[in-house]
């Protein structure tokens, strides 16, 4: 599995707060992702990261934003949320070596 | 762009059928394609995969060939079990990304 966890795996929280969730990975792997699952949409990407503090934008990207730190932790925070917004969250990392991703448990939010 | 376009479902099939789920890309260069699988509430695990041209993917009795005449990577077993009965995902990556079709859900009924 990579060594991926999720945090928070639920949340609830209402329109127009602002919420992070968490991607923390144990391999030290330099690409990591976020991707969003949503019923006849497959998964989205939102952003990715190459490095400490380099990211760039995927396909669904407006409304968040990212950050990376350290290596192991990959963050991703929606300004204010909006109901729009729920939907399951997966983080990502692509192995070093081979290009295949692994994926971590899922973060399911829900927008009120 | 670069896209992947996979069959509709929902498939039932009964235990120890034939099972093919169609995938075909759409890319620039010379992508890598996967199979990736999921299970209820549970992320996407990878199946197998494909890096060029002609190369055959397996893993658990399950099979793709990267066909680049046709731009397909379709997901064959030969006899289905219950326990495949899963979401199945085709994907390809090109650079540093990569796209997911939607899904096909499988059931398998004994």
């Amino acid at each position: 599995d990579a060594g991926i966890t999720q945090s928070p795996r639920h949340k609830v929280t209402e329109t127009g707060t602002p919420v992070t969730l968490r991607c923390h990975q144990t391999e030290n792997h330099r690409y990591m992702y976020w991707y969003r699952q949503d019923p006849g949409h497959g998964l989205r990407l939102i952003h990715y990261s190459y490095g400490v503090k380099d990211t760039d934008k995927g396909e669904v990207s407006d409304g968040y934003s990212v950050s990376r730190s350290k290596t192991e932790d990959f963050l991703l925070t929606l300004e204010s949320a909006t109901s729009s917004q729920t939907s399951v969250y997966f983080c990502a990392i692509r192995r070093d070596r081979g290009n295949e991703q692994y994926f971590g448990p899922g973060t399911r939010l829900t927008v009120t | 762009g670069d896209s992947v376009t996979q069959m509709e479902g929902p498939v039932t099939l009964s235990e120890e059928a034939f099972l093919t789920i169609n995938c075909t890309y759409t890319a620039t260069g010379y992508p890598s394609l996967f199979w990736y699988v999921q299970y209820p509430g549970e992320g996407l695990q990878l199946l197998l995969k494909a890096t060029k041209a002609d190369d055959k993917g397996s893993n658990k009795g399950f099979e793709a060939t990267y066909r680049k005449e046709t731009t397909s990577f379709h997901l064959e077993k030969g006899s289905v079990q219950v326990s495949d009965s899963a979401v199945y995902f085709c994907a390809l990556n090109t650079g540093n990304q990569f796209y997911f079709g939607t899904g096909t859900s499988l059931t398998v009924i004994p």
